[in-house]
């Protein structure tokens, strides 16, 4: 079945530097990857998405890219500042029904 | 306000007693799910429900159950044969079927179960 690896665990940037979280999947039959931030104590909710026709996507100061030969993808965000604390999870699923495998979440910690 | 209410927040329960966590969303959604968020891992999926009086297995389903007697409505009882229940739960929801069904989940604020 799928498998979904995310690095790093823990990512500590300055405050305004750009910050890089990478998830590897499995199976090149997923087509849907998107990325949740969850703040302390609250639910995950989605901040950007992509799916496998495309291989760049920009939201403001965040950015989703994908890379089907080497079955990896990345979320980029910009001009980092303090309410970008959070942990991040990536996520890939295959077919329309959107059942999702989740990486393990990386803790992004801006450093004033 | 339109979203997905969790309850209780906190409990605090003894070994061997069953509970029960609610899930009521307000959104209209189809699908709803419960998911089991413990340190260092994904997000891994114990039952969802895609229409009422019906739900399905996830990939840790033992030792919990599930109803869905109502559209609004997804209970989680969390029962003593969980091994290990002491985590956060999170319930969430999904349009399915339409033009808006984009994948998004949509999630509740959590229930952190600690079993003593």
């Amino acid at each position: 079945g799928e498998n979904v690896e995310q690095h790093p665990s823990t990512l500590s940037v300055q405050e305004g530097d750009s910050a890089v979280i990478k998830c590897t999947y499995s199976d090149s039959a997923s087509n849907y990857f998107p990325w949740y931030k969850q703040e302390l104590g609250k639910g995950p909710q989605l901040i950007i998405d992509i799916r496998s026709n495309v291989g760049e996507k920009k939201d403001q100061r965040i950015a989703v890219t994908l890379n089907k030969t080497a079955k990896h993808f990345s979320l980029h965000i910009t001009e980092t500042q303090p309410e970008d604390s959070a942990v991040y999870f990536c996520a890939a699923s295959l077919g329309g029904n959107y059942q999702l495998i989740w990486g393990a979440g990386t803790k992004l910690i801006i450093k004033p | 306000d339109g979203g997905i209410t969790q309850s209780p927040k906190y409990l605090f329960r003894k070994e061997g007693q069953n509970v029960t966590l609610s899930c009521e969303q307000n959104l209209n959604h189809d699908a709803m799910y419960w998911y089991r968020q413990d340190p260092g891992q994904g997000l891994r999926l114990i039952y969802y429900s895609q229409i009422v009086n019906d739900f399905q297995k996830g990939d840790i389903a033992e030792g919990y159950s599930v109803s869905r007697e109502k559209k609004e409505s997804f209970p989680l009882t969390v029962t003593s044969a969980q091994k290990n229940p002491t985590a956060f739960y999170l319930c969430a929801s999904r349009v399915i079927g339409t033009s808006k069904d984009t994948g998004e989940l949509f999630f509740g604020e959590g229930s952190r179960l600690t079993v003593l």
